[in-house]
């Protein structure tokens, strides 16, 4: 069964740093795209920026709006990708999704979400 | 910048109702878009991707079409479980724009 269980989600003051974490189980990265996308109240679902499969080069794109804030890395050994997010402003304020785009699905610009985590509250507040 | 326009974006139907929802894209991308469905609380799930292929396990009274700019999801007879927002999100540009999303509530 393909699962994705988010953690690290908390109170943090604008201008901190906080990492959030995506295990995985049932399924390798090798052939998957890895992503984050966020759900911000009144602004509906934004994707945030994802992590390429190895057998696909494993290299990684960002939205405009957290690009050189926000980095994704992975962790092979765990099965966890991370989401490092710096200078957090408010509008980070939401709830954070781990999705998997089957990659020979996507096209060569991105995908769709076939499996999603519960997902994972970030408050940035001071 | 892509948008994704949905409409309505509040939908009143009954148990038994077809219902279709509508969604627009701002630059043509052929048939590169999914829906999805979020019930309060959970995680979107997807239903139908490249525009009208089923999800597995998605039941058949869920259907996609459209291309180009235009795409519409229809509902053939709601269901108690239905009701819930959808949305649409392209996947021909990189920013894989969701759109603002429609809720089907019981009327």
């Amino acid at each position: 069964e393909v699962q994705l269980v988010e953690s690290g989600g908390t109170l943090v003051q604008p201008g901190r740093s906080l990492r959030l974490s995506c295990t995985v189980s049932g399924f390798t990265f090798d052939d998957y795209l890895m992503s984050w996308v966020r759900q911000v109240p009144g602004k509906g679902l934004e994707w945030v920026g994802f992590v390429r499969g190895n057998n696909y080069g494993g290299t990684t794109e960002y939205a405009a709006s957290v690009k050189d804030r926000f980095t994704i890395s992975r962790d092979d050994s765990k099965s966890i990708v991370y989401l490092h997010m710096n200078s957090l402003q408010t509008e980070d304020t939401g709830i954070y999704y781990c999705t998997r785009g089957v990659q020979r699905s996507c096209t060569s610009a991105t995908c769709y979400w076939d499996s999603w985590g519960q997902g994972a509250q970030v408050t940035v507040s001071s | 910048d892509m948008q994704m326009t949905q409409s309505p974006s509040t939908l009143s139907a009954s148990v038994g109702d077809r219902i279709t929802i509508t969604c627009r894209a701002s630059q043509h991308i052929s048939t590169w878009l999914a829906w999805y469905q979020q019930k309060p609380g959970k995680a979107p799930k997807v239903l139908i991707y490249k525009a009208s292929s089923l999800e597995s396990g998605v039941p058949s009274r869920f259907s996609g079409s459209g291309s180009g700019t235009e795409f519409t999801l229809t509902i053939s007879s709601l269901q108690p479980d239905d009701f819930a927002t959808y949305y649409c999100q392209q996947y021909s540009s990189r920013s894989g724009t969701f759109g603002q999303g429609t809720k089907v509530e019981s009327k």
